[in-house]
């Protein structure tokens, strides 16, 4: 199995500021990674398909980058809103496999 | 506007059995493939079952920690896709998840509301 290594688990960031999330997959998985956004009592949101493809209707301060094993979802200028986990998915090879999620708290 | 509602969760004995549904809207639901996720209280999300379109093969995919207990299946003509789970324990309690899983764009874009499961005696 893929194992997604997602760091950090928790941050605490100030609005306006930078934030970086990062997954390592255990294994090469090209492109074929996906991060989501969960809100509590919320159904998962899709931010970014395909490791760098902004999901229609989301804001462009949110971006994704990477490839092969290391991939991050990077938030340009935090905002209030954005107080969410977020998780990373790997969809290479079965089973899927979620990163841990890292909570962010808005300072 | 593409819509995905799952019914059927409860409260259920370990042991027993339980159909999840969920019912697609808004897409032309067999050119799809379909999946379910779940997440414990308080724990992350998990992948736990996919079924290819009838185009594909129709096959199926599952996490080991269901695997021989849960089965996905899937009615065309109604654009449902079922998870029936049997064997029931209570680390299966959780909130279930449909996703439509489509190719490029179309991959887990759309998500349902969940159903909550609770295994208990």
């Amino acid at each position: 199995d893929i194992q997604m290594t997602q760091s950090p688990s928790s941050l605490s960031a100030s609005v306006g500021d930078r934030v970086t999330i990062t997954c390592r997959a255990s294994q090469g998985i090209r492109n074929d990674l996906g991060w989501y956004q969960q809100k509590p009592e919320k159904a998962p949101k899709r931010l970014i398909y395909a490791a760098f493809n902004l999901e229609s209707g989301v804001p462009s301060r949110f971006s994704g980058s990477g490839s092969g094993t290391e991939f991050t979802l990077t938030i340009s200028s935090l905002q209030p809103e954005d107080f969410a986990t977020y998780y990373c998915l790997q969809h290479n090879s079965f089973p899927w496999t979620f990163g841990q999620g890292t909570k962010v708290e808005i300072k | 506007e593409v819509q995905l509602v799952e019914s059927g969760g409860g409260l259920i004995q370990p042991g027993r059995s339980l159909r999840l549904s969920c019912i697609a809207s808004g897409f032309n639901f067999g050119d799809y493939s379909m999946s379910w996720f779940r997440q414990a209280p308080g724990k992350g999300l998990e992948w736990v079952g996919f079924i290819r379109k009838k185009g594909y093969g129709g096959t199926t995919e599952y996490a080991a920690s269901v695997r021989g207990r849960f089965t996905v299946s899937r009615d065309d003509s109604k654009g449902i896709v079922y998870l029936q789970m049997n064997s029931l324990r209570t680390e299966d309690t959780a909130v279930y998840y449909c996703s439509r899983a489509g190719l490029g764009w179309a991959f887990l874009d759309y998500w349902g509301q969940g159903t909550l499961v609770t295994v208990s005696s």
